[in-house]
């Protein structure tokens, strides 16, 4: 079935430092992957849109200077969030859905823990 | 605002119970329903529901959508420990791939 891998799994960051996530479709293309953020016992929160060859599409309060979104080939999409602060610890995921039609589920990554201190 | 709502937020349970979770929303332009279980990491997919009425069904697990009156169920039947998880409800639109969440359901079986 379609994999999505997510990495690094944990990674743990001074404040004020850039992190970047990495997410990959693992066998098939994903032309739009998704960036989730979940913060301990709350839900998913879309934070952006990533679009192969072109910008972002960020949600309603989410910094686009703040959290980096390159979209460069059809099966990797990054995320850096820059200038870390200690709010920014949170787990992301991100997510992308098999080409074969349009109504086919998200497939998630494994989510990465981002802890700055 | 699209919104979707999950009920209860936390349930715990003793093996061998039956147990439902709800799922209602409000949103603009409707495509699907989907139930994904979420234990220490990502969420895995579980149901997609697009048409009310029909029962979707995997094993132990179960889940009807009424797009009528806009909610969702998911039964666990002779519920196990390995089904203790977060159960999150997220709901597609017609126009893109986004996905809008609920606040998911804790569930605990103990055994």
């Amino acid at each position: 079935g379609a994999v999505v891998s997510q990495h690094p799994s944990w990674v743990i960051c001074k404040s004020g430092t850039s992190v970047k996530i990495e997410c990959r479709s693992l066998d098939f293309q994903a032309t739009t992957m998704f960036w989730y953020r979940q913060f301990p016992k709350q839900s998913l929160m879309l934070m952006a849109t990533s679009n192969e060859g072109s910008k972002a599409t960020y949600e309603q309060g989410v910094e686009k200077d703040k959290f980096l979104i390159n979209h460069a080939s059809l099966t990797l999409s990054t995320l850096t969030v820059t200038s870390a602060h200690p709010e920014d610890s949170s787990f992301y995921i991100c997510s992308a859905r098999e080409p074969r039609t349009d109504n086919s589920p998200l497939h998630f990554g494994n989510g990465t823990r981002l802890t700055v201190t | 605002e699209d919104k979707v709502v999950q009920s209860p937020l936390s349930l715990v349970v003793h093996e061998g119970d039956t147990v439902t979770l709800n799922c209602s929303y409000e949103v603009t332009n409707f495509r699907s329903l989907l139930w994904y279980k979420q234990e220490k990491k990502a969420p895995t997919f579980l149901f997609m529901l697009t048409s009310s009425g029909i029962e979707k069904k995997s094993g132990r697990l179960s889940s009807i959508l009424d797009k009528k009156e806009l909610f969702s169920i998911l039964n666990i039947t002779a519920t196990q420990t390995g089904d203790s998880a977060v159960y999150l409800c997220a709901v597609g639109q017609t126009s893109g791939s986004r996905l809008t969440f609920g606040e998911g359901t804790q569930l605990t079986v103990n055994p």
